[in-house]
């Protein structure tokens, strides 16, 4: 069975563009959530998805949006990008908004210029 | 400062033990876990912990809590060098969303 796969790998933006990153969960599954992995730290929680619905938000500014579509897959969507957010972004899978245990991703790693 | 902490590095020869340890802060955490990362990937669950258990082994694996120190630890027996990466301790609480509140992970090099 594939696990959690993400798209694209690889990503260069320049400052003040905006940038979509994908995500489809395990099969089964119906949680997304998205971290950010800055060089050297741990990952940080953005977002997390239930059933289409926004069940949690960490503390990132109103530029970072996500949504989940019928099929579970995500998109976590970026504006006005800043060298800052440069990072690996990694999306996690659980099977439900409860579950105790989430599966990761590989991750997009985005580079900002 | 941070809910989660650990050392930044471990260096052990391949076959002895290795013990990676870390502190959490919240009493009320409810699921400990540890993720494996290796270079240019994601995070790998290797193993969680209830709260209300003193130790847990899968394989190579013991991992043992400590409440009252709020310590846990992750013992990795015979370490090969497969077994170099990052390490990740992460706590999470009951409450709905059982999301993980990450460590800076401990940087575990293996050598001959």
């Amino acid at each position: 069975d594939a696990g959690v796969t993400q798209s694209p790998t690889h990503l260069i933006k320049t400052r003040g563009q905006h940038v979509t990153l994908r995500c489809s969960p395990i099969s089964g599954h119906k949680s997304v959530s998205w971290y950010q992995q800055v060089l050297g730290q741990g990952p940080q929680f953005i977002f997390q998805y239930y059933e289409k619905e926004e069940r949690g938000r960490g503390n990132f500014p109103d530029r970072f949006s996500a949504r989940q579509f019928p099929n579970y897959s995500s998109e976590l969507n970026v504006n006005a990008l800043l060298l800052g957010d440069s990072a690996l972004y990694l999306c996690a899978s659980s099977s439900s908004g409860t579950s105790e245990t989430q599966y990761f991703g590989p991750g997009t790693r985005l580079l900002v210029l | 400062g941070e809910d989660v902490e650990q050392s930044l590095f471990l260096s052990v020869r391949e076959g002895d033990s290795s013990v990676i340890n870390c502190t959490y802060t919240d009493s009320s955490s409810t699921y400990l876990y540890w993720y494996k990362q290796e270079p240019g990937a994601g995070l790998q669950l290797l193993t969680y912990i209830f709260s209300n258990m003193d130790m847990k082994q899968d394989q190579r694996l013991t991992v043992l809590l400590n409440k009252k120190d709020k310590h846990l630890s992750l013992r990795i027996a015979d370490t090969q060098t497969g077994d170099s990466a990052i390490y990740f301790c992460a706590e999470s609480m009951r409450g709905g969303s059982y999301i993980p509140t990450f460590g800076r992970g401990t940087s575990l090099i293996v050598h001959p």
